[in-house]
């Protein structure tokens, strides 16, 4: 079966570094996705990641290993704006995305 | 450059009736995707068109459908509304038609009374 899971809820204080982790099962793999969305909000692009490693983009950087099929999103100087959901998807062999149900990040001063 | 759009905004219907959501891409994006977040839920995958063909669609029922129209704007179509069908429409946009980055809407917020 195709399946994304991540953790439903995380809380971090502001300044400080968050990982959120996704782990991945999908029939066929063509890359893995995270969007942040604010309550009440659209979701919007953070990175994509087909290849392993990592992709570093300011504050955020995105983490992937195929072979263990897992993903994080890794935020760093951690703000109050940055309280939202992140959704991690991974694409499956027809490219087409399979959701996490999302990990809702709480950030506290 | 405008955004994808949908209307309406906010909509209230009861059991039993039709709801009907539009969806306007990003100028240049043929494909759409359709998706329901009911509350603290994730994304539900519901249909994807692409040059006005549907491609594939969830696990939902028959009553959800919708179709793409030539200039690539989209409607979904909700019939015989039941309570759980409460939960916030979002479309999509991509420029390609493999998936490739999602342009959200703000959604469409859909309550059955």
């Amino acid at each position: 079966g195709q399946n994304i899971d991540q953790p439903t809820e995380m809380t971090a204080t502001e300044g400080a570094i968050v990982q959120i982790n996704c782990t991945y099962q999908t029939s066929g793999f063509n890359g893995l996705f995270w969007y942040q969305q604010h309550a009440g909000e659209a979701p919007t692009f953070l990175s994509y990641n087909v290849l392993d490693g990592l992709e570093e983009k300011g504050r955020f950087s995105s983490f992937l290993s195929r072979s263990k099929g897992y993903s994080y999103l890794l935020l760093k100087e951690l703000q109050m704006k940055d309280s939202a959901s992140y959704l991690c998807a991974g694409t499956d062999s027809n490219y087409q995305l399979i959701w996490g149900a999302g990990t809702k990040l709480i950030i506290k001063p | 450059e405008a955004g994808v759009t949908q209307s309406p905004t906010h909509l209230i219907k009861t059991r039993g009736q039709q709801a009907t959501l539009r969806c306007s891409p990003i100028s240049g994006h043929t494909s759409v995707y359709w998706y329901q977040q009911a509350l603290g839920l994730g994304l539900q995958f519901l249909l994807w068109y692409d040059e006005g063909e549907e491609r594939n669609r969830g696990n939902f029922p028959p009553r959800f459908s919708g179709r793409q129209f030539p200039n690539y704007s989209s409607e979904l179509n909700v019939n015989a509304l039941e309570l759980e069908d409460s939960a916030l429409y979002l479309c999509a946009s991509s420029l390609t038609t493999y998936t490739g980055e999602l342009f959200f809407g703000e959604g469409s917020r859909l309550t059955v009374l």
